[in-house]
């Protein structure tokens, strides 16, 4: 049973234009979520994360909705950029629970298109 | 300063060969973790430590997976007798310990593991 979930493999949106991506979560217990972006070769890198007492979290072009009755949280960048073009993860963990091991998505893989 | 570093980036196994596998984390990074990355997926949870205390090892998925971290600082992932299941890349990440609940893990870039 995958306790985090991205129904969207890919997206494509235009430069300039807002991208959106979507999540999914069944553990009521996650006390945070977080997004990682993966660029081919590397390793997963933070992005940004929201609390689970808070329903917005905005940093630079980036902001992340969360929705605790419907279990869905959202990433929106504002306004995309090539160099945003990458695979998102979506993770959630709980904080008293083994320093943030954290549980991921299947990722999402954004293409902006210049 | 140094990210996590990972080593080997790749590596070529015939089934059965035993692997061994290693991550330098962040200098001070008191948690470690490891995770698999299957083709297409996400990360899943392997093990974590606490300096050199193992303190879960739930997500190995079989006796044929070890790991330790022996002084606190590098680790190493074992795989013994390996299959061809276990081919995925090996993500090591730290963090410290009291923010990354929210702040996140490092990751370092990954060993990619092909059993053939």
């Amino acid at each position: 049973d995958q306790q985090v979930k991205q129904n969207s493999p890919s997206l494509s949106v235009q430069e300039g234009r807002i991208s959106i991506l979507n999540c999914d979560y069944t553990n009521s217990m996650f006390d945070y979520f977080l997004w990682y972006k993966k660029y081919p070769a590397e390793g997963p890198t933070f992005l940004i994360s929201i609390s689970s007492i808070k329903d917005k979290n905005e940093d630079g072009r980036f902001t992340v909705f969360l929705n605790k009755s419907a279990k869905h949280l959202s990433l929106h960048i504002v306004p995309s950029q090539p160099g945003d073009s990458a695979v998102y993860f979506c993770a959630a963990s709980r904080a008293n629970t083994n320093a943030g091991k954290s549980t991921f998505g299947d990722g999402t893989t954004l293409t902006v298109k210049p | 300063g140094a990210g996590v570093s990972q080593s080997p980036r790749y590596k070529v196994a015939k089934r059965g060969q035993d692997v061994a596998l290693r991550c330098d984390p962040i200098s001070g990074h008191v948690s470690l973790f490891w995770y698999q990355q299957a083709l297409g997926q996400g990360p899943e949870f392997l093990t974590y430590f606490q300096n050199e205390a193992q303190l879960d090892k739930s997500g190995l998925p079989s006796d044929r997976f070890f790991a330790e971290r022996p002084e606190g600082s590098v680790s190493t992932l074992k795989i013994q007798r390996t299959q061809q299941e276990d081919s995925a890349v090996y993500l090591c990440a730290s963090s410290l310990e009291l923010l990354a609940g929210s702040q996140g893990q490092y990751f370092g870039p990954g060993t990619r593991l092909l059993v053939l």
